[in-house]
């Protein structure tokens, strides 16, 4: 456990749903990325932040998608209008500023009917 | 080309032999590669860092750097079952902004027999 902890673990929605993710970093790691991850793939970039400063998004992150950090602390990741290609696991990274080491949480997985 | 390679596997090593996993990178900005262990349905979990060339090495793990060739290794020395998992490689230009997003390899499935 890396103590980056992430909300739902699993989601199961229908096409044309809206669906937020929740992630909590680890207290002292003011960067915080999200990726997304298909089967037989390696995790894609999607957008980070640091503090509550979105610094960089994915051309994959399309008009759909809009990720949050407003306190600097945990941050959400919504998808609307969800689509079956969305199916994915959704995976958030953090670190602290002085180091670059990215750690994990356990994920969401997300199921798109 | 991709920009993070790796042979996908599977790749079978004897228990208590020593595996060895390999990746390569086409952007010569690369300046920090790691690599992460992933278990069936669970995330990514890091167990190696290095950034400069030569070994580095933690415990039962050596992570090998060759910036000129563009190369990055990992071998699991004294290999056992439970390191039988999909081995990821990640490069990214430095900790600094524009450079931190980490680009991924698509894994190595490793497979220890007893």
């Amino acid at each position: 456990d890396t103590g980056v902890s992430q909300d739902p673990r699993h989601k199961i929605t229908k096409r044309g749903q809206n669906v937020t993710f929740r992630c909590d970093p680890i207290s002292e790691h003011n960067r915080l990325y999200w990726y997304r991850q298909t089967l037989g793939q390696g995790p894609e970039f999607l957008t980070y932040f640091q503090n509550e400063a979105q610094l960089e998004k994915s051309r994959l992150l399309s008009d759909r998608f809009s990720a949050e950090r407003p306190k600097g602390s945990f941050s959400t990741l919504e998808i609307q209008r969800t689509e079956q290609g969305d199916s994915a696991m959704y995976l958030c990274a953090t670190r602290t500023s002085g180091d670059n080491e990215q750690f994990f949480g356990p994920g969401t997985r997300l199921t798109v009917l | 080309q991709k920009e993070v390679e790796q042979n996908s596997g599977p790749l079978s090593v004897p228990e208590g032999a020593i595996a060895s996993l390999n990746c390569t990178y086409s952007d010569r900005g690369s300046q920090s590669f790691f690599w992460y262990r992933q278990y069936s349905g669970k995330s990514p979990e890091l167990i190696m860092s290095i950034y400069s060339n030569g070994d580095k090495e933690d415990g039962r793990f050596t992570a090998q750097l060759n910036k000129a060739s563009q190369y990055v290794s990992l071998l699991i020395r004294d290999s056992q079952p439970s390191d039988s998992a999909t081995y990821l490689c990640a490069v990214n230009r430095g900790s600094n902004f524009g450079n931190e997003k980490l680009t991924f390899g698509t894994g190595t499935r490793l497979t220890i027999i007893p």
